[in-house]
């Protein structure tokens, strides 16, 4: 595809769901990154796999909260028993290599109620 | 936390030169100044990026100082469609970007 591409778009949950928000990064690219903005905030790193291999997940607030990537292409992070204050939208990025740009998807915004 | 700082918020006139200015005075030497911009809605997108040199793109200009204790993003003609907030941000590399509250930039007609 052209770009990023994140989906569902737009995804409520009753509290205590689990739910799974998948991304789909650029074809070819290496890195994949997510990241989770609250409203008014800046984006908070979460994960970051190379490949397949997941090389960063210091920023996952709990365990409940669990990414994968098996073949190396797309990727899901999934939250279980989701609570209010995941309510956020979660950004998927991926890039070719480190230290180049890297590019966004629309992002899914969670709404927990 | 983040660490550079940006202005809250600023407004440019359509047309005019848009100056957006960072501090980032505790950047290490390795460490790259990396711009990005949200516009309401949509995800980040990258705008350029420099280690030391002043860079130049399509989309704008990148001025770091000397001591590279600061930088600031240049938008030459800024459109309407350039209202966005817009982040500093300093990396080793784009694994993992601590971004701070960015600056919003209002471009009116």
């Amino acid at each position: 595809g052209a770009g990023v591409s994140q989906s569902p778009r737009y995804k409520v949950a009753k509290r205590g769901q689990d739910v799974a928000l998948r991304c789909d990064p650029i074809s070819g690219h290496v890195s994949l990154f997510w990241y989770q903005q609250a409203l008014g905030q800046g984006p908070e790193f979460l994960t970051y796999f190379q490949n397949e291999a997941q090389l960063d997940k210091s920023g996952l607030p709990s365990d409940r909260f669990f990414a994968e990537r098996p073949e190396g292409s797309v990727s899901t992070l999934k939250i279980q028993r989701t609570q209010q204050e995941d309510s956020a939208v979660y950004l998927c990025a991926s890039s070719s290599v480190l230290g180049t740009e890297a590019f966004f998807g629309q992002g899914t915004r969670l709404t927990v109620v | 936390d983040a660490k550079t700082t940006q202005p809250t918020s600023m407004d440019c006139a359509e047309g005019r030169a848009a100056n957006l200015p960072c501090n980032h005075s505790t950047i290490s030497g390795n460490e790259y100044v990396y711009w990005y911009r949200q516009i309401h809605s949509q995800g980040p997108q990258y705008i350029i990026h420099g280690l030391k040199n002043n860079e130049t793109n399509e989309m704008a200009s990148l001025i770091i100082t000397e001591d590279r204790k600061s930088s600031t993003l240049i938008l030459p003609h800024a459109t309407l469609r350039d209202t966005a907030v817009y982040y500093c941000i300093n990396a080793g590399n784009n694994r993992k970007l601590i971004w701070g509250l960015g600056t919003s930039l209002a471009v009116n007609p």
